[in-house]
């Protein structure tokens, strides 16, 4: 069975940071692109972060491009988001997922994690 | 590349076919994919790639379109697809739509 287990979450001030993990098991992590989309609260899904298998392609929404990292570790089927510089704006709850893709069929979001909260507040 | 959905909301009966369209404001090809959310869950894809019905998604769910219009539609709307449904573009950069909410009528 297909999971995928975010954690990390919680209540930071604005200007701090915060590091997000997701947790993959039941299938081979290490063959699909992953992501991370965001929602706030009483809103629709954002697109944040992509990662290639390898992790030799990374791509960002603009509103996070030089604050926030994408990675991932194989060897321990893990993906992260590094969120640094933290906005009011940045509240959400952030899913972790799964992205197959193929020539025919693009990318798409197969299978999303629970999600974790992050609330970014003084 | 934006997305626009509408409507914004509707109110629908058991039973009733319903249309969400999905425009985008340049052509996306056919790099559009359906998911419904319900309250406090994750969303789950429906159709991916303008109109390929993921696995275990009941047939009622269609969704048709290329260029810069897309259409998902329930043909006989059911108690369990009282949701919220969001496209997504995948041609460059994703972005999602900012949502459908079908309530009942």
């Amino acid at each position: 069975e297909v999971q995928l287990v975010e954690s990390g979450g919680g209540l930071v001030q604005p200007g701090g940071s915060l590091r997000l993990s997701c947790a993959a098991s039941g299938f081979s992590f290490s063959a699909y692109w992953m992501t991370w989309v965001r929602q706030a609260p009483g809103k629709g899904l954002e697109w944040v972060a992509n990662i290639k298998q390898d992790g030799s392609e990374k791509y960002y929404v603009d509103s996070v491009k030089g604050r926030f990292t994408i990675s991932r570790d194989n060897a321990e089927n893990s993906l992260y988001l590094r969120m640094d510089s933290l906005r009011a704006e940045d509240t959400a709850v952030y899913y972790c997922a799964r992205c197959p893709y193929s020539i025919l069929t693009h990318y798409y979001i197969d299978f999303w994690g629970q999600g974790t909260l992050v609330t970014v507040s003084s | 590349i934006q997305l626009t959905q509408s409507p914004s909301s509707l109110s629908a009966s058991v039973g009733d076919r319903v249309t969400i369209t999905c425009r985008a404001s340049q052509s996306i090809n056919t790099y559009l994919n359906w998911y419904q959310q319900k309250p406090g869950k994750a969303p789950k894809v429906l159709i991916y790639t303008a109109s390929n019905l993921q696995s275990g998604v009941p047939s009622r769910f269609s969704g048709s379109g290329s260029g810069t219009e897309f259409t998902l539609t329930i043909s006989s709307l059911q108690p369990e697809d009282f949701a919220t449904y969001h496209c997504q573009q995948t041609y460059t950069f994703w972005t999602f739509g900012q949502g459908t909410k079908v309530e009942i009528k």
